[in-house]
């Protein structure tokens, strides 16, 4: 079965540093990736996903996640965050070959807090 | 832009009562899927349907029924509300085109059980 690990529940950073938050899954299949992002009293937005070719993905706002299969790893990163990137983040993943019609699996999320 | 639709942002009710949440999505997607957001536990899938009057069960369909009579609506019931059912409710649709799994979420009803 799939699972996806966020190994932060909470990132406090400052305006401007540079941040990460980290996500692991496990799945004996090959798949697709997904970051999410949930601003206050809102539904989740995609971010960016990872479906094949390059690792690196990039989102229009400046983050970028890279996949790393022999981690199993797809953790973001942006190198400056800005005040209106306070968010909740969730890492999902789905089974690349079709299973359960397109379920994705989520993480726990990780809360980005930037400070000014 | 995919539109997914919840009919209400905020709703407060008493244990005991029947509750209907409902969603629409105006992108003709063939899944959609209802979840349930805590703190600390991220989403859990409570039902999820693939085609009009057909439901599967997700990893907590207890205490929850669902109802998909045409394609772009999809309604979670609470037979007899619990404060335990207190929570957000979040719905999301994909389509089994190519689309690579992506799910377009709602709002989200933040739903109140005293």
């Amino acid at each position: 079965a799939q699972s996806v690990t966020q190994l932060d529940s909470q990132v406090p950073v400052f305006e401007e540093a540079p941040v990460e938050l980290r996500c692991n899954y496990s799945s004996s299949v090959s798949v697709y990736l997904f970051w999410y992002v949930q601003y206050p009293n809102q539904g989740l937005q995609l971010l960016l996903k990872y479906l094949s070719g390059s690792t690196l993905v990039e989102s229009i706002n400046g983050f970028e996640a890279e996949f790393n299969k022999s981690q199993t790893s797809f953790h973001l990163r942006k190198p400056s965050v800005h005040i209106s990137d306070t968010a909740e983040y969730f890492c999902a993943v789905s089974d690349r070959y079709g299973g359960s019609q397109g379920n994705l699996i989520f993480g726990k999320g990780t809360k980005l807090s930037v400070k000014p | 832009d995919v539109k997914v639709t919840q009919s209400s942002r905020y709703l407060v009710k008493r244990t005991g009562e029947k509750v209907f949440l409902e969603c629409v999505q105006d992108m003709d997607h063939e899944n959609m899927f209802w979840y349930r957001q805590d703190p600390g536990l991220g989403l859990r899938l409570i039902y999820f349907s693939y085609d009009v009057k057909m439901k599967e069960k997700g990893d907590i369909p207890e205490g929850y029924s669902v109802s998909r009579e045409k394609k772009e609506r999809f309604s979670l019931i609470l037979e007899s509300a619990s404060t335990n059912q207190t929570s957000m409710y979040l719905c999301a649709s994909s389509s089994t085109g190519f689309s690579y799994n992506e799910q377009f979420f709602g709002p989200g009803t933040r739903l109140t059980v005293l």
